[in-house]
C-alpha cells in the first residue's frame, strides 16, 4: 500500500473552533489532494498541491485553507469550523496528475464531526 | 464543468451472478481517462479499473470489466461471478487533463448470499 497517513482518524469539535487535519506521505509524490465525502455528493475536491508551497483550489474550497511546506506533509485547516463541514475527509497522493501510470492513492479518511 | 453521473444509488446482485453499474460523463475533450473506485465499509478507496479514452479496447481486470462507449459518453462496470467481498460503494471518476479527478455520487452494491 502507498504510504499515506491521515491524522487524526476521528475528531469531534465545536462550531467556531479551528481544526487542522494532517496528511503525511512517504512516497515522495508530487501531487497531494484533499477531498470531502458526503452522502449524495461522492468525493469533492477541496484543495490540491502540485509541489511544495504550490496549491490550488478545488470545487468546494470555501472555508478551507491548505499548506504544504514539505513534500511529505499537506495540511488542511478549517479556520472556524461550521456544522456544514461535518464530513469524512480524504487525502490522496499521486506522482502525476493524470493517475494513468500510477493512480491516486487514498488515505483511510478522517471523520470530522462539528457540533 | 465536468460532470459524472451515476444514476443507480443502490444495486443488489445474487452471489455468483453478474451485475453492471452505470456511469455517464460529460466532456468536450477527446483525450481523457476514466476510473472505477471501490470503497468497502473500511472506507478505503481502492482503484478497480481504468480506461484511457484513446483506447478502443475495453479494460479488463480479472472479474471486472468495462463497457466504454465514447460516443455515448458511457462507462459502465461489469462485475462477473459476484463475491461477498465485492459489497461496497463504487465510484466512477473522470480526469481530463486539469489535474483533478471528478467523481460521481456512487452506487452502493449489495451482494445477496
Amino acid at each position: 500500500d502507498a504510504g499515506i497517513t491521515q491524522s487524526p482518524r476521528h475528531k469531534v469539535t465545536e462550531t467556531g473552533t479551528p481544526v487542522t487535519l494532517r496528511c503525511h506521505q512517504t512516497e515522495n509524490h508530487r501531487y497531494m489532494y484533499w477531498y470531502r465525502q458526503d452522502p449524495g455528493h461522492g468525493l469533492r475536491l477541496i484543495h490540491y498541491s502540485y509541489g511544495v508551497k504550490d496549491t490550488d483550489k478545488g470545487e468546494v474550497s470555501d472555508g478551507y485553507s491548505v499548506s504544504r511546506s514539505k513534500t511529505e506533509d499537506f495540511l488542511l485547516t478549517l479556520e472556524s469550523a461550521t456544522s456544514s463541514q461535518t464530513s469524512v475527509y480524504f487525502c490522496a497522493i499521486s506522482p502525476t496528475p493524470d493517475g494513468v501510470n500510477q493512480p491516486q492513492h487514498f488515505g483511510d479518511g478522517t471523520r470530522l464531526s462539528i457540533l | 464543468a465536468q460532470t459524472v453521473t451515476q444514476s443507480q444509488p443502490e444495486m443488489s446482485v445474487q452471489e455468483a451472478e453478474t451485475v453492471t453499474l452505470s456511469c455517464t460523463y460529460d466532456t468536450s475533450e477527446s483525450d481523457y481517462y476514466l476510473f472505477w473506485y471501490k470503497q468497502p465499509p473500511s472506507r478505503q478507496m481502492i482503484l478497480v479499473i481504468r480506461q484511457e479514452a484513446y483506447k478502443q479496447q475495453n479494460a479488463t481486470e480479472n472479474r471486472f470489466s468495462v463497457n466504454f462507449q465514447k460516443a455515448a459518453k458511457s462507462f459502465s462496470l461489469k462485475i462477473s461471478d459476484s463475491q461477498l467481498g465485492d459489497a461496497a460503494m463504487y465510484f466512477c471518476a473522470h480526469w481530463m487533463g486539469n489535474e483533478k479527478l471528478t467523481f460521481g455520487t456512487g452506487t452502493r452494491l449489495t451482494i445477496i448470499p
